[in-house]
């Protein structure tokens, strides 16, 4: 019954590797986003999706690239990562602006 | 400097002090966000505002549009409060545009 839910929640990988986080939600909204939480806590927007179009990219390196299969799917694929890419990385949904906000997924890359 | 200002930065009060968290923005916007993040690291919406005053049991979210300021009020805090809370808005233009946050107040309830 999760509303919006992402895996994995922990993922480990070496530097140069390419990964993906899936985000699922089942309330019908609209719009969907990744925001990115860094070792200091501050979370900052990366994109949001309002049916499958993508509406803001908020100076994200290109290595990021959101894919959206369906209006409850917005999957965050990363090539070639970095060491500054360890962070905790949020999917969120919304209808009418109010926002639910996944799990989180810890990335650490070494 | 951010848009999304929040103080103090860290609270740490005991159990059963009235709790006030301040957010000041320098930006246009269509609605305000307090939520929370729980040290477990999860974060959920407690209130949306555009304008005035909103009650959910002991929390209390006010909002003056004409001096861009909000305040997140908690009366008889308990120690299960503790946690982040966040100020974020919703900058003018809509929700698709995601949330612009502030840097969290770190509350400590100790009993």
């Amino acid at each position: 019954d999760t509303a919006v839910s992402q895996t994995p929640k922990y993922l480990v990988t070496q530097m140069g590797n390419d990964k993906s986080i899936k985000c699922e939600q089942n309330l019908g909204h609209d719009t969907m986003y990744w925001y990115k939480q860094d070792s200091k806590k501050f979370l900052k927007i990366m994109f949001s999706y309002n049916n499958k179009e993508l509406i803001i990219n908020e100076t994200v390196p290109n290595r990021f690239s959101p894919k959206s299969p369906d209006k409850a799917h917005l999957n965050l694929h990363i090539n070639s990562l970095e060491l500054g890419d360890s962070a905790v990385y949020f999917c969120a949904s919304s209808q009418s602006a109010k926002q639910f906000f996944g799990p989180g997924t810890r990335l650490t890359v070494l | 400097k951010n848009e999304v200002e929040q103080s103090p930065q860290n609270l740490t009060a005991q159990e059963g002090e009235f709790i006030t968290i301040n957010c000041s923005y320098s930006v246009g916007i269509s609605a305000l966000h307090w939520l929370q993040q729980h040290p477990g690291g999860g974060i959920v919406s407690l209130f949306m505002l555009s304008s005035g005053k909103k009650k959910h049991g002991r929390l209390i979210a006010t909002i003056n549009i004409q001096e861009k300021h909000s305040s997140l009020h908690i009366t008889a805090s308990h120690p299960r409060d503790s946690a982040v809370y966040i100020c974020a808005v919703n900058t003018s233009g809509g929700g698709a545009d995601g949330l612009t946050f502030g840097k969290g107040t770190h509350l400590i309830i100790q009993p």
